[in-house]
């Protein structure tokens, strides 16, 4: 019965490089949402995927990230040519339906640092 | 644009104290989250509410739609609740959640 696993826990780039975060959903669950957490900021939404579908990508950066959902393997939040504002903390949800109506489950999170 | 607001931001109690947390949001929503945020540590969905009042251990959490406000409340605290208390809501017909800036609560033995 695992839950959301998130992983790596703590990556660390130089600016420039590339960030791939990957996030495992609960088993059944095929609603994952990303969220970031700037330091000493609040969490504010991303992207929502559906197995191979992004449903809603209206709070990620529209240059340099991009998520994915693939039919086999974990979804992915790729961040390419990072940034120091790009450090934060990313955290995944996942549920059975969506977040109006099931409830979420999250996983640990992933702290970017940029250097 | 729903504005999802928290009091207080930052609460010490005494062990054994009897907590209340606020959120007030400003439009109609179809759902509310309270989440529990340990320091450095991942995230603990508490509750999802859509109406009236749910219980959980020692924890509490109400909803009022009309006044579009919730509370969650702690009874006989203990300090290993000290954590970041978040409220979230998520928009009628929207997918995405919009998060509080949190209560950070401290419990004293």
């Amino acid at each position: 019965n695992a839950g959301v696993m998130q992983n790596p826990r703590h990556l660390v780039r130089r600016r420039g490089q590339e960030a791939r975060l990957r996030c495992s959903p609960m088993k059944g669950h095929s609603h994952v949402y990303w969220y970031r957490q700037l330091p000493e900021e609040g969490l504010k939404f991303m992207v929502y995927l559906q197995k191979e579908n992004i449903i809603d990508e209206s709070g990620m950066p529209k240059e340099r990230f991009s998520a994915e959902f693939p039919k086999e393997g974990p979804s992915i939040l790729r961040i390419q040519q990072v940034v120091r504002g790009d450090s934060a903390a990313y955290f995944c949800a996942s549920s059975n339906s969506g977040s109006n109506t099931g409830e979420l489950f999250f996983g640990e999170g992933s702290r970017l640092t940029v250097l | 644009k729903n504005e999802v607001e928290q009091s207080p931001q930052n609460l010490t109690a005494q062990e054994e104290e009897f907590i209340t947390i606020n959120c007030s949001y400003s439009v109609g929503i179809s759902a509310l989250h309270w989440l529990q945020q340990h320091p450095g540590g991942g995230i603990v969905s508490l509750f999802m509410l859509s109406s009236g009042k749910k219980k959980h251990g020692r924890l509490i959490a109400t909803i009022n739609i009309q006044e579009k406000h919730s509370s969650l409340h702690i009874t006989a605290s203990h300090p290993r609740d000290s954590a970041v208390y978040i409220c979230a809501c998520t928009g009628a017909g929207s997918y995405q959640l919009t998060f509080g800036k949190g209560t950070k609560l401290s419990v004293i033995p």
